[in-house]
């Protein structure tokens, strides 16, 4: 059984950082790119960020630059380290996986549950 | 980038009915690279299909998918009470790839 579990969320002051962090378990981890895809109060789902088996890594340009995505194949994990966090970064973080290994023009065949981001002061 | 706006936001129906939702781009979806996911408070989203009209693993045969270009549309047939929920499409023809603001289906 395919299981995605995120931790890491929490309230984070404006222009601090964070790592989120999703432990997967259930199918051949670095056989398949991984994504992180949020969802802010009220509003529907945002891709974020996608990491393809080989390590390329996407981001959207609203996290380009403050985010990055990173995989541990040997503890079958996937991170987003975010930086710089702003108020608009508020939102249930969902780790989801790929059917394939590029994470070019993928849909997301398995999800978390998420974990939540609050920026605020 | 590509926007999906889904209509109606909010669909009231009851229980054996029949539950049509849409979703439009603003462009062509190449490829109907167009999925559909349901969510339901407190759970991980779930896909249903993809390929516009491919049933996920898992999802009974009363859910389908149509369409292809700018339209698309999930139709759920002799709806469950498990069915009640928020839908959301979301087109992974063109990145950035995109999701529509979701439909949510209540018990009427």
């Amino acid at each position: 059984e395919v299981r995605l579990v995120e931790s890491g969320g929490g309230l984070i002051q404006p222009g601090g950082s964070l790592r989120l962090s999703c432990a997967a378990s259930g199918f051949t981890f670095s056989s398949y790119a991984m994504t992180w895809v949020r969802q802010a109060p009220g509003k529907g789902l945002e891709w974020v960020s996608t990491i393809s088996g080989g390590d390329t890594t996407t981001y959207a340009d609203s996290v380009d630059g403050r985010f990055t995505i990173s995989r541990d194949n040997s503890k079958t994990m996937v991170h987003l380290h975010m930086n710089s966090l702003r108020a608009e970064d508020t939102a249930v973080y969902y780790c989801a996986k790929a059917p394939w290994f590029n994470g070019d023009n993928d849909y997301f065949d398995f999800w978390g549950q998420g974990t939540l981001v609050t920026v605020s002061s | 980038e590509i926007v999906l706006t889904q209509s109606p936001d909010t669909l009231s129906l009851s229980p054996g009915e029949r539950a049509t939702l849409s979703c439009r781009a603003s462009q062509s979806v190449s490829s109907n690279y167009l999925a559909w996911y349901q969510q339901k408070p407190g759970q991980a989203p779930r896909l249903v299909i993809h390929g516009a009209s491919s049933r996920a693993t898992g999802i009974p045969d009363r859910f389908s998918g149509s369409g292809l270009g700018t339209d698309f549309t999930l139709t759920i047939n002799r709806l469950e009470p498990e069915d009640f929920a928020v839908y959301s499409c979301h087109q992974y023809a063109s990145s950035p790839w995109t999701f529509g603001q979701g439909t949510r289906v209540e018990i009427k």
